[in-house]
């Protein structure tokens, strides 16, 4: 399984300011992908961070708002931008290891309060 | 539209007691069912269904799929109060032209003394 390493682990933040979350990894993955979790709701996938191109982003999801970067195969980041009170949610990477693979394993998430 | 149901949303129970958590769903393509214990953030991987009738167990924990019903379950025997957590319910379609797990809105277990 892969050790997947997330930070900040959770973060007060101001409205309107920015926060930038790290996922990093012990081996090469092939798919990586962000989660929200909203206060008693289940997890919303926000988008596929592709390597060496632009994300593939669900419904609802902008990258405007939602900016992910994934320069290798190891590392990627999703920033929150312009932060609202409603932004407010658990953050989690997520990885699957090899190509065909089911198995998804998460970071250890970030929990996120925007005041 | 896919979806995910579990049910019950919430359950109490004692120590000891034996718990079976639900899982309905309805996807247009379907390639395996995965339970996943959540305690504080990040949920854990439990097990992963792909055949009807097969039970995956681990210990006091088992797992069974009906794809003839479109249902799994989550049982759990001889409860401890380390076991209290939110265990979600997801189907992976993926490798069909879909790309991520469609979650359930998990079933929040407490397990008191």
């Amino acid at each position: 399984s892969a050790v997947i390493s997330q930070k900040p682990s959770r973060d007060i933040c101001q409205r309107g300011t920015s926060l930038t979350i790290q996922c990093q990894v012990d081996s090469q993955v092939t798919m990586m992908f962000w989660y929200r979790q909203q206060p008693g709701q289940s997890l919303t996938l926000i988008a596929t961070a592709n390597q060496g191109s632009e994300a593939t982003y669900e419904s609802g999801f902008v990258i405007d708002k939602f900016p992910i970067s994934r320069p290798n195969l190891t590392f990627s980041t999703l920033t929150v931008s312009n932060m609202s009170p409603e932004d407010s949610s658990i953050y989690l990477c997520s990885v699957v290891g090899r190509q065909g693979d089911t198995e998804a394993f998460f970071g250890q998430g970030t929990r996120l309060t925007v005041v | 539209e896919d979806k995910v149901v579990q049910s019950p949303l919430s359950l109490v129970v004692h120590e000891g007691d034996t718990v079976t958590l639900n899982c309905s769903y309805e996807v247009t393509n379907f390639r395996s069912l995965l339970w996943y214990k959540q305690e504080k953030k990040a949920p854990t991987f439990l097990f992963m269904l792909t055949s009807s009738g097969i039970e995956k167990k681990s210990g006091r924990l088992s797992s069974i799929l009906d794809k003839k019903e479109l249902f799994s379950i989550l049982n759990i025997t001889a409860t401890q109060t380390g076991d209290s957590a939110v265990y979600l319910c997801a189907v992976d379609p993926r490798g069909t032209g879909a790309n991520n797990l469609f979650f359930g809105t998990g079933t929040r277990l407490t397990v008191i003394p």
